[in-house]
């Protein structure tokens, strides 16, 4: 199992400040396949980054992913007070085929 | 634009059944894969699994023995059951489209308390 470890657990920062996520993979991630997620209180998961650096539709380019193999970015320039949620990296194969990290939380 | 509703009862007794629909709309199921995944109160998410249009399906090892995930293509909908329950399987459960290697889009979840 390719197990995903997030720092920090917490970060707290102000609007208009640049945020930098961690996801380290314990093993090389294939392809690149890692994902980044945002998900506000009592809200679902909405998929931000695919292939490690391309954001999804409608995503604005204030988010950008980065990295390869074991080691991933979750960079938020300019933070809006909408971007405060928790964050979770994803990784694509192995078993189980799907893994999460445990989180980021971003708040103010 | 494709949406995901996921329904079935919120409660379920010790060691009984958890079962769990998610219809699709804005598009066909026949095509991509079709997850669940749950999240724990206060906790981070797991994948529970995943099956393919044609019926194939695929489970997280520490869930396989409990978990059967369907495909209803007719009424365009799939479902999950997680047998012989406990209190840690109390959870919100989202359903999601798999595609490209990702989980896109979401169902908005179904809160699925274990308790007698």
């Amino acid at each position: 199992e390719i197990v995903l470890t997030q720092s920090p657990g917490t970060l707290s920062l102000s609007p208009g400040e640049r945020a930098t996520l961690s996801c380290r993979a314990s093993q090389s991630v294939s392809n690149n396949y890692l994902a980044w997620y945002q998900q506000k209180p009592g809200q679902a998961p909405r998929l931000l980054i695919y292939g490690a650096s391309s954001r999804a539709t409608g995503i604005p380019d204030r988010f950008s992913g980065s990295g390869s193999g074991t080691d991933f970015t979750l960079t938020i320039n300019r933070l809006e007070p909408e971007d405060f949620a928790v964050y979770y990296c994803q990784q694509f194969g192995g078993s189980p085929k799907y893994t999460f990290g445990q989180g980021t939380k971003l708040e103010i | 634009q494709m949406q995901l509703q996921g329904s079935g009862p919120r409660l379920a007794k010790p060691s009984g059944t958890l079962s769990l629909t998610c219809a699709v709309s804005g598009g066909s199921i026949s095509s991509d894969w079709w997850t669940w995944v749950r999240q724990p109160p206060g906790k981070g998410l797991e994948w529970i699994g995943e099956i393919s249009d044609s019926g194939k399906s695929n489970y997280n090892p520490s869930l396989e023995s409990r978990v059967t995930i369907s495909i209803d293509r007719p009424n365009n909908q799939f479902s999950l059951k997680l047998n012989s329950v406990t209190a840690a399987d109390t959870a919100v459960y989202y359903c999601a489209r798999a595609s490209n290697k990702v989980l896109d889009p979401w169902g908005q979840g179904t809160l699925a308390t274990v308790s007698s």
